[in-house]
Parts: structure tokens; C-alpha cells; sequence
């Protein structure tokens, strides 16, 4: 079935740097959501997306629904001790009602 | 924050049990999901529901089934649970007008023996 790559699937950074992570399909998405996920919890919803060329921030987070509506991006800018996690991003394909297809996550971990 | 709750949040429990996973949510929402997930992987579409009296099979073949009897409440069942049981379990839910992303329970973490 239809899958997503996302990478890179991990991170390691330094406090204050910027991050980017991003996410291809081989298929038109109708919508993008980016997730993340602590340890020994559900995904929190951070950023939807739902119209190609859309750029829509959160705080610090900013994440874009590609042109080709094949991609999206997300960037965490000035990260922090708190960003560390895993981010999923996920898909609604334009062929689906209301199910989403999850990229296998970006882990990433903070050097204070 | 969407209110979705599961309980237990986390099971640890002998092999052949019977086991039941709750998931209640308050928002009203006619779709609800289920995922299986192992530890920092991705997740997977085990089953999901429309509405009252709605049930279908997602995209991972699991030996779980589930119920929709209340549009509020929607429970995962183990008849007889195997060690290759023991994974994550995180219950969704979703508004019904367009498409409305979801929001996540904080999931069970079921262990079998």
C-alpha cells in the first residue's frame, strides 16, 4: 500500500539550532498533518495542512504543504530540551475518505 | 486538547487471557480509530469505525475485534492474548464534517506473559 518516507528518521542537534524534517509520497495527499509524540504518550496534532502551497506556523514550528501536493515539510527553529521527540507527519490521500497514512517518524534528540 | 481517554494505560498479563482495552471520548465525534504501534515506530491502522454500529478492518490484520455500540465508546478485544500481542495501543477520534484530523489517546502499552 501506499507509503510515506519521511526523514531523516533521526536527529541529533544542538539546543538552539534550527531543524527541518520532511515527508514524500508517490501519491496526491489532499491533506498534511504534522504529529509529535513523547515517550508514553499519544501523538498531539502540531500543524494541519490543507491546501498545496499552504505555509502555516505554530510557535516556533513552521510547516508547508508542497506544490505538487506530494510533499511537506516541517522546520522547528531555536530548538529546545522540550522539542525532543518524535515527529510523524501523515497524509489523507485524495483517493481516502478519512484515513491517514503515518510516516515512520523523525526522532529528535537535544545536546544541551 | 481533544478528551479521548484510554484505560488501562498499561497491562501487563498472562498468556490466553481475555482482555479488554477502553476508549471513551467526549466530543462527539462519529469516527474512531485504532493503531498498533511498537516503540518509536509507526503506527498502524488496526480498526476503525464511522459510527454507531460501524466497524471495519484497517490496514494491519489483527486478531482484535471491536465494537461501536455507543457513538462515545469504543472498545478493542482480545480473546485469548499471545506474546506477539504485546505492543502499543493508541485509540483516535475524529469529527465528521469533511475531513477533520485526529486527535490521540494516550494509549495502552500491553505486555503479554
Amino acid at each position: 500500500g501506499q507509503q510515506l518516507n519521511q526523514s531523516p528518521q533521526s536527529m541529533f542537534i544542538q539546543e538552539g539550532e534550527d531543524v527541518s524534517m520532511n515527508c514524500t509520497s508517490s501519491s496526491i495527499f489532499n491533506t498534511w498533518l504534522w504529529y509529535k509524540q513523547d515517550p508514553g504518550e499519544g501523538p498531539v496534532l502540531l500543524i494541519a495542512l490543507y491546501k498545496a502551497g499552504e505555509l502555516t506556523s505554530n510557535g516556533r514550528l513552521t510547516a508547508q504543504f508542497g506544490i505538487t501536493r506530494k510533499d511537506s515539510f516541517l522546520n522547528i527553529s531555536a530548538s529546545i530540551p522540550s522539542d525532543v521527540g518524535i515527529y510523524f507527519c501523515a497524509g489523507q490521500e485524495a483517493s481516502s475518505a478519512s484515513k491517514i497514512i503515518f510516516g515512520s517518524g523523525t526522532r529528535l534528540s537535544i545536546r544541551p | 486538547e481533544a478528551d479521548i481517554y484510554q484505560t488501562p494505560r498499561y497491562l501487563v498479563i498472562g498468556t490466553g487471557k481475555k482482555i479488554t482495552l477502553e476508549c471513551s471520548q467526549t466530543m462527539g465525534h462519529d469516527k474512531m480509530y485504532w493503531y498498533q504501534q511498537d516503540p518509536g515506530m509507526e503506527l498502524h491502522l488496526i480498526h476503525y469505525s464511522y459510527g454507531v454500529n460501524s466497524t471495519e478492518k484497517g490496514d494491519l490484520s489483527s486478531e482484535s475485534t471491536v465494537s461501536r455500540i455507543r457513538t462515545e465508546h469504543f472498545p478493542l478485544t482480545l480473546e485469548s492474548a499471545r506474546p506477539s500481542h504485546t505492543s502499543q495501543y493508541l485509540c483516535a477520534s475524529s469529527g465528521s464534517y469533511g475531513f477533520q484530523p485526529q486527535h490521540f489517546g494516550d494509549g495502552t502499552r500491553l505486555s503479554i506473559l
